[in-house]
C-alpha cells in the first residue's frame, strides 16, 4: 500500500520557469492538501480540495495553482518560480469530513524540496 | 486567528527518561488535535489523534492529553530510546467548516543521547 506519493522528490528550478508537483494517494481519499514548510515557520496550507473537481484557497495561496481532476490525484502549480517559494512541499490526504464524521487523521507524502535559483 | 506553539523548541535527553513536550493553542474552539513525528528529509507521521471530547489518547509508550479550555495538550513519552529522535508537531483543526484545515506548531528537535 503505497498510501500518499509525491513526484518529483527535488527540483532546482530558475527563475520564471514552471512546473507541476503531483501528489497521488491509493486510500480513497476525499480530501487533499498541499502544504509548505519553512523553517522556524512551521507547515503552512497552500490549496486544498474537499473532492474531485474542487479546489479551495489556504493560508499561502499566492503563486500556485491546483487542480483535481482525479480524486486519487492533487497536482500543485507554479506559474513563474520565484525564489521566495524555495521550500519543501507535502501533499496530504484524509478520508471524510467532519460533517461525515471523519476522524480527520492526515495522512502526508513524503515531500518535494523545490529551489528556485 | 488560531496560533499553535510548542515549547521547547529542542530537548536533549539520556536513554530511558520520561519526557513531556508541550503544544498550546490559542483559539479553543477546536475538532480535533494531532501530534506527528517527523525524521530528517521525511514526511509527517502521525501518533496520536484527539478529538475535542476526548481527553486522552495512548499508542504504546505514548500519551497524549488535552485540555481544551485552557488550550493545551501534552505529549508523554515513556522510556525514552534512540529511536525516538525525531522532531514532533502538534496541529489543532478548527471546529467551523468541513475540511479539516490544520494549523500547526514549529515543533520540538527531541535527541535521545545513549
Amino acid at each position: 500500500n503505497a498510501g500518499v506519493t509525491q513526484t518529483p522528490k527535488f527540483r532546482v528550478l530558475k527563475t520564471g520557469q514552471s512546473m507541476t508537483l503531483l501528489c497521488a494517494q491509493d486510500m480513497n481519499h476525499e480530501y487533499m492538501y498541499w502544504y509548505r514548510q519553512d523553517p522556524g515557520m512551521g507547515l503552512r496550507l497552500i490549496h486544498y480540495s474537499v473532492g474531485e473537481g474542487t479546489t479551495a484557497k489556504g493560508e499561502v495561496p499566492d503563486g500556485y495553482n491546483v487542480s483535481r481532476l482525479k480524486k486519487q490525484n492533487f497536482l500543485l502549480g507554479l506559474e513563474s518560480a520565484a525564489p521566495s517559494q524555495t521550500s519543501v512541499y507535502f501533499c496530504a490526504s484524509t478520508l471524510r469530513s467532519r460533517a461525515r464524521q471523519g476522524s480527520g487523521e492526515l495522512f502526508f507524502g513524503e515531500g518535494s524540496r523545490l529551489t528556485v535559483l | 486567528k488560531q496560533e499553535v506553539t510548542q515549547i521547547p523548541a529542542a530537548l536533549s535527553v539520556p536513554e530511558g527518561e520520561n519526557l513531556v513536550l508541550n503544544c498550546s493553542f490559542t483559539d479553543s474552539a477546536i475538532y480535533n488535535l494531532q501530534w506527528f513525528r517527523q525524521d530528517p528529509g521525511k514526511g509527517l507521521t502521525s501518533l496520536l489523534l484527539i478529538q475535542s471530547s476526548q481527553r486522552e489518547q495512548t499508542s504504546g509508550r505514548l500519551n497524549a492529553s488535552l485540555d481544551k479550555s485552557s488550550g493545551r495538550s501534552t505529549l508523554y513519552i515513556a522510556a525514552s530510546q534512540p529511536g525516538d529522535s525525531a522532531t514532533y508537531l502538534c496541529a489543532v483543526s478548527p471546529n467551523t467548516g468541513t475540511a479539516s484545515k490544520l494549523t500547526f506548531g514549529t515543533g520540538t528537535r527531541l535527541q535521545v543521547t545513549l
